[in-house]
């Protein structure tokens, strides 16, 4: 089965750092360009950040210099590391696997707060 | 960055009604649009990409088209498991973005 599981969501500081994973399975995990997209409460979805296949990376606008996306082929896993966090970084993240520039396979989220 | 816009925001319909839902790019993406279907408190689901691919086991009364800036989401016989929200989706030149979302809701 295809799936991905998202972890490492939870409370911080703003300011503070938070480093979210995203484990792979069910698909040859080398072969895909990866996402991350964020859903504060009540609102739509927002694309974070993506990581090609060879590594290469971009950011929206709204993270670009706080957050860095990698990967890990040997183990299947996508990283969020999050930085200078805010109030308004508040979301559930989720990755997502990228298939002809549109999003086929999804997480099922991990909520991150930022709150004093 | 290109901005895409939904229309309605929100739609009220019954069971079995034909349904469209519009998405505007503020700048040409030639057919590089996805549409997924979102409930509460679970991941969004594709439905269509590049403007009118059927994803693989989505029923046939979901349709796309369009191409440049003007796109459309078509159900064409509404079933109680079709009230959602849902979202346009573009990509150009390695960014992506979302529109805001149309809530479909039972009349």
């Amino acid at each position: 089965e295809v799936q991905l599981v998202e972890s490492g969501g939870g409370l911080a500081q703003p300011g503070g750092s938070l480093r979210l994973s995203c484990a792979a399975s069910g698909f040859t995990f080398n072969n895909y360009d990866l996402h991350w997209v964020r859903q504060a409460a009540g609102e739509g979805l927002e694309w974070v950040s993506r990581v090609g296949s060879t590594g290469d990376t971009s950011y929206s606008g709204s993270v670009k210099g706080r957050f860095t996306i990698s990967r890990e082929n040997a183990k299947n896993s996508l990283y969020l590391q999050m930085s200078s966090l805010r109030a308004e970084d508040t979301a559930v993240y989720y990755c997502a696997r990228e298939m002809g520039y549109a999003f086929d396979v999804w997480g099922q989220g991990t909520v991150v707060t930022v709150s004093p | 960055d290109i901005q895409m816009t939904q229309s309605p925001s929100t739609l009220s319909a019954s069971v079995g009604d034909r349904v469209t839902i519009t998405c505007r790019a503020s700048q040409t993406i030639s057919r590089w649009l996805a549409w997924y279907q979102q409930k509460p408190g679970k991941a969004p689901k594709l439905l269509i990409y590049k403007a009118s691919s059927l994803e693989s086991g989505v029923p046939s009364r979901f349709s796309g088209s369009g191409s440049g800036t003007e796109f459309t989401l078509t159900i064409s016989s509404l079933q109680p498991d079709d009230f959602a929200t849902y979202y346009c989706q573009q990509y150009n030149s390695y960014s992506y973005s979302f529109g805001q979302g149309t809530k479909l809701e039972i009349k």
